[in-house]
């Protein structure tokens, strides 16, 4: 069955290190995915994605992901955080070669600390 | 308009009442998506549009959930006959025609069933 898994329901990371935060996939063909990021009291907006070409992608505010088809994930990453950087971040992705759904995971929570 | 507009922003109604959601996408979008987010979940898909084809259902969690999309534009999603576990916000979000494009959400809807 087609699936997003984000492991960690909360990140805690101090401002100035790096954070990583987990996404796996399950799905059937090339996938397409994507990460979002809720701010409080905001809708979600659009981070960057991976669709085709190089492993590695930059996308908004510093973050970048890394596409590893080996192990079906597509973790996000920042070099540095930012305590601004705290918020709800959604990995989704395609379901199907053949559909537009998207399906997205629960959700992590990064907090940053000062 | 500039944005996805969402209406109403918060509904509070009775058990067994039917409410009426609303999505203005952004104009040209074709591809439209509704989501339901409950609390301390993650996004659930319910359906999406895409252009005059038929939508996509496959998330709708039961038959008293429903939705359309008049004139390729403006969505209504509908829920009869509200339970209390209908509580949650519902997420629009529209996408240009290409299916690797990136979704614009709205701010959502918060509906509380009492």
């Amino acid at each position: 069955a087609q699936s997003v898994a984000q492991p960690e329901d909360q990140v805690n990371v101090a401002e100035g290190n790096p954070l990583t935060v987990k996404c796996t996939y399950s799905v059937s063909g090339n996938p397409y995915l994507f990460w979002y990021v809720q701010y409080p009291n905001r809708g979600l907006q659009f981070l960057l994605k991976y669709i085709t070409g190089d492993n590695l992608v930059k996308g908004s505010y510093g973050f970048e992901a890394e596409f590893n088809k080996s192990q079906t994930s597509f973790h996000l990453k920042k070099p540095s955080a930012l305590v601004s950087d705290s918020a709800l971040y959604f990995c989704a992705v395609r379901v199907a070669y053949n559909t537009d759904k998207l399906i997205f995971g629960t959700g992590t929570r990064l907090q940053v600390f000062p | 308009g500039a944005g996805v507009s969402q209406s109403p922003s918060n509904k509070v109604t009775e058990k067994g009442k039917d409410v009426e959601l609303r999505c203005d996408p952004i104009s040209g979008h074709t591809a439209l998506y509704w989501y339901r987010q409950s609390l301390g979940q993650g996004l659930e898909f319910l359906i999406y549009f895409q252009g005059n084809s038929a939508p996509d259902k496959s998330g709708l969690p039961s038959d008293r959930f429903s939705a359309e999309r008049t004139g390729g534009s403006v969505s209504t999603l509908t829920i009869q006959r509200t339970q209390q576990e209908d509580s949650a916000v519902y997420l629009c979000a529209s996408r240009q025609g290409t299916n690797t494009g990136e979704l614009f959400f709205g701010e959502g809807s918060r509906l509380t069933v009492l």
